[in-house]
């Protein structure tokens, strides 16, 4: 089975502080998402990469950086945390580009952060 | 820019009763998902339907995909509490997105005695 893991579930942090979000993936999948759920909003893509060192800006990405290093691992950083980032974010891994099933997503537990 | 649109937004139904959920979208795709949230929860995978006519069913629940009219339904059977949960379907987007999907906005359901 695919494990997604996110570093933790929930987290408060004060205006101001750099906030970093960790995700990693067990399945050796080439692509990794992250998302933020707002009610009424749905999902929507902040960046995502297709490969190490790699990345790509999404639907939302001001705000927000991302650094992947290591095939396994992408990191989602507030480099300085605002309330209206305050949002239940999402990772997400699939498997490369160009596979039949590239696009099928697998979530990680989800983080909601709290930004006071 | 890609719009995938579900209603209803909002189901309240009883429990037996049948109903089902739209999904729509606004440009060509030939790959549709639907994906489960429960409450305080992540995503989890439904289904994937990987052509059009494609149907898959799973316990109560049957999905289908219509690609000429950019339209899948998810339809629900006998319904159960245990069915209680938000529905999402995302379509793959050939924009500046790459492979990353675009999600309608869910579908929350709540099935009642």
């Amino acid at each position: 089975d695919v494990k997604v893991t996110q570093s933790s579930r929930y987290l408060v942090k004060r205006t101001g502080e750099k906030v970093f979000l960790e995700c990693v993936q067990d399945m050796d999948h080439e692509n990794m998402f992250w998302y933020r759920q707002d009610p009424g909003l749905g999902l929507r893509l902040i960046y995502f990469s297709y490969d190490v060192k790699m990345k790509e800006k999404g639907d939302i990405p001001e705000g927000y950086s991302v650094s992947r290093e290591k095939k396994e691992r992408f990191s989602l950083i507030l480099e300085s945390a605002s309330t209206n980032q305050t949002s239940m974010y999402l990772c997400a891994s699939s498997l490369w580009e160009g596979h039949p099933l590239s696009d099928e997503q697998y979530f990680g537990p989800g983080t909601r952060l709290t930004v006071t | 820019e890609l719009k995938v649109e579900q209603n209803p937004l909002f189901l309240s139904m009883q429990e037996g009763k049948n109903y089902t959920i739209y999904c729509n979208y606004s440009t060509t795709s030939d790959r549709l998902y639907w994906y489960r949230q429960d409450p305080g929860k992540s995503l989890e995978s439904l289904f994937v339907l990987l052509s059009n006519g494609a149907v898959k069913q799973e316990g109560r629940l049957m999905a289908s995909l219509d690609t000429k009219a950019r339209l899948s339904t998810l339809h629900i059977t006998a319904a159960v509490h245990d069915l209680s949960a938000t529905y999402f379907c995302a379509v793959i987007a050939n924009s500046n997105s790459g492979y990353a999907l675009n999600f309608g906005k869910g579908t929350s359901l709540l099935v009642t005695p």
